[in-house]
This record gives C-alpha cells, sequence and structure tokens, in this order.
C-alpha cells in the first residue's frame, strides 16, 4: 500500500485555525471510516488526537476535529496554542495499515 | 497506571537477528489487538505488524514479510517481534502500541535499532 498524501508542512498564529489533509485512495480512505491522527513532539511517542475519522479521546482538546470527504481526510485546529507545534501523522486501515508522511505544523 | 515498555533494542549487523519485547501494564492486554510501528531516524511513522488479541490472526507490511514474525503472552501481558535478516533499512525506533490501526491509544517510549557493519 502507498503512504498516505499529507502536506509537508503547515503553519499558523497563535489563535488561527489550520487544517490538515491527508488524501488517500477509495482502497483505504474511501472505504472505511478508520482514519486516525496522532500528534509527535521532537523525541516523545506518537499520541493519538481523532480516531475514526472525527471521535475524540478522552483528554483530547475539543480544539482538535477530524472530517473526510471522498478520499480525503482532515484535521483542523482552531485557536493553535504554542504546544500544538509538533508532527502530525494520519493512518488508515483498511485490513493493512498506512500512515501518511507527517505534516509538521509550525506556530509563527 | 496504563503503560507499555518495550525492550531489546540495539546495534546488530546485516543479516542478523534481533527480538524485541513489549510489556504491558495497567489494562488488559489479552483484550486488545497489538501492533508494532516503526519510525526511521528524521523519517515519518511506518506500521509493521498486527496481532489479534487470542493470537490468531497477524498481519505484516509487505517490507517485513517473510522475515518478521510478531506474537504475544496474554499470560505474561507481553508482546513480541523476531527480526530476521535485519537490512539497514530496518534501522529505527520501534514502537508497540495498542491496536490495529483504527486507532493506537496506547503507545510506548519505543526501542532504538540500528543495523549497521
Amino acid at each position: 500500500q502507498s503512504a498516505l498524501t499529507q502536506p509537508a508542512s503547515v503553519s499558523g498564529s497563535p489563535g488561527q485555525s489550520i487544517t490538515i489533509s491527508c488524501t488517500g485512495t477509495s482502497s483505504d480512505v474511501g472505504s472505511y471510516n478508520l482514519v486516525s491522527w496522532y500528534q509527535q513532539h521532537p523525541g516523545k511517542a506518537p499520541k493519538l488526537m481523532i480516531y475514526e475519522g472525527s471521535k475524540r479521546p478522552s483528554g483530547v482538546s475539543n480544539r482538535f476535529s477530524g472530517s473526510k470527504s471522498g478520499n480525503t481526510a482532515s484535521l483542523t485546529i482552531s485557536g493553535l496554542q504554542a504546544e500544538d507545534e509538533a508532527d502530525y501523522y494520519c493512518c488508515s486501515y483498511a485490513g493493512s495499515v498506512v500512515f501518511g508522511g507527517g505534516t509538521k505544523l509550525t506556530v509563527l | 497506571q496504563v503503560q507499555l515498555v518495550e525492550s531489546g533494542g540495539g546495534l546488530v549487523k546485516p543479516g542478523g537477528s534481533l527480538r524485541l519485547s513489549c510489556a504491558a501494564s495497567g489494562f488488559t492486554f489479552s483484550d486488545y489487538y497489538m501492533s508494532w510501528i516503526r519510525q526511521a531516524p528524521g523519517k515519518g511513522l511506518e506500521w509493521v505488524s498486527y496481532i489479534s488479541s487470542s493470537s490468531s490472526y497477524t498481519n505484516y507490511a509487505d517490507s517485513v514479510k517473510g522475515r518478521f514474525t510478531i506474537s504475544r503472552d496474554n499470560a505474561k501481558n507481553s508482546l513480541y517481534l523476531q527480526m530476521n535478516s535485519l537490512r539497514a533499512e530496518d534501522t529505527a525506533v520501534y514502537y508497540c502500541a495498542s491496536g490495529a490501526g483504527s486507532g493506537y491509544w496506547i503507545w510506548g517510549q519505543g526501542t532504538l535499532v540500528t543495523v549497521s557493519s
């Protein structure tokens, strides 16, 4: 399976909203509502932020939201904060598992 | 508390073998699918393998199929990854995580595997 396509980098100012896209195919993102999103700070393990496309685990801020349209999933972070600066990865499950290449979020 | 702790990483020569372990605590390990995910230095996440809660089903990435074997011991709350015929491109931090792709809820801190002569 090919990796999901994410932008290499996005940036935003504190308080703004940003959206990270994750494009797959009709065989993975498009077929199942099983996209998850992970936040990874340097030197740390990833952290689950969104699962099953749009659900938030307990303890994750409601500033993080997920959606999907066709073969593209999206992660939106509203009210950007300095601590949101990190790498973000999408993941799709369709029997096998595929990750996106990752997006570096810079908070200006 | 809920945690996963990996061990067994290290330096190994190309063609060599290594066995990674992951010790689980704080949750009912036997209820969950478990996975290995790796991250090469400076690169993104790559799924390696997952195993069902009862070990009846396993799946592997094409890049490791035939060389790596995932297993678990629910009595010991432990997950394993036997890695054979290691290559330079297998160099990575290896994470164990709970789940099989619909959402990896718990992650270990990772263990570094370096394949070099």
